[in-house]
């Protein structure tokens, strides 16, 4: 079926590294939305994107959506302890009526 | 606070049982969300209320339910628990359709002895 994937599912990194983390979808997206959920709390709203090839910042976190709308990429610069948490990307997909898939979302783990 | 309430926090029942948990949206949203997202998983969509009409379903069980209410609050019930059925539930809501940004609740966390 539709899907929302995300890779990678867990991702270490040394305190001040860069991190990524992408979400692809099998069929085109009317949106992108990413969520965070830090350790033990619930997901949290980051941003929305809409066009295609958007790119949106935010401090130190690059959201970008691919051209085909297809596929989305969220980056932080230099990694920092209050980062860690997951990273979810969502988007609606039509089954016979739209419902927002969440993707399986990435771990991040940031070493002080 | 994302303006969405959840109740209990934890519930702790055993297996066979039949738990209800509830979920108050944020004022002015009409659209409920139910999540189900097991130990360090991903979320699973359950299920989906507008305005007190089920508007989208995900993998949730035959034993498991749910409506939203005139006043817009949602009760999923849960029945014959299993072990299995431990996890953190959240609902989330939403302004209106599919497509808008969800706020969540803070969850409730499920476990069945």
């Amino acid at each position: 079926g539709q899907q929302v994937m995300q890779i990678p599912q867990y991702q270490h990194v040394q305190e001040g590294e860069d991190f990524t983390t992408y979400c692809n979808s099998s069929t085109t997206l009317s949106n992108i939305q990413w969520y965070k959920q830090r350790p033990g709390g619930h997901p949290v709203f980051l941003i929305q994107l809409v066009k295609s090839g958007e790119v949106k910042k935010q401090k130190r976190l690059t959201f970008q959506f691919g051209e085909a709308k297809k596929n989305s990429s969220l980056h932080i610069t230099a990694t920092q302890t209050t980062d860690v948490g997951t990273y979810f990307c969502a988007g609606p997909v039509d089954t016979g009526g739209f419902k927002t898939i969440f993707g399986a979302g990435t771990r991040l783990f940031v070493k002080a | 606070d994302s303006g969405v309430t959840q109740t209990p926090k934890h519930l702790i029942t055993a297996t066979g049982q039949r738990v209800t948990l509830r979920c108050s949206p944020r004022s002015g949203d009409l659209s409920v969300y139910w999540y189900q997202q097991s130990l360090d998983q991903g979320l699973q969509f359950l299920i989906q209320y507008y305005n007190g009409e089920e508007r989208a379903k995900g993998n949730i069980l035959e034993r498991f339910s749910a409506q939203q209410f005139p006043d817009l609050h949602s009760e999923l019930n849960l029945s014959s628990l299993e072990l299995g059925d431990s996890a953190l539930y959240f609902c989330a809501s939403s302004r209106a359709g599919s497509t808008d940004t969800q706020y969540f609740g803070p969850g409730t966390r499920l476990t069945v002895l």
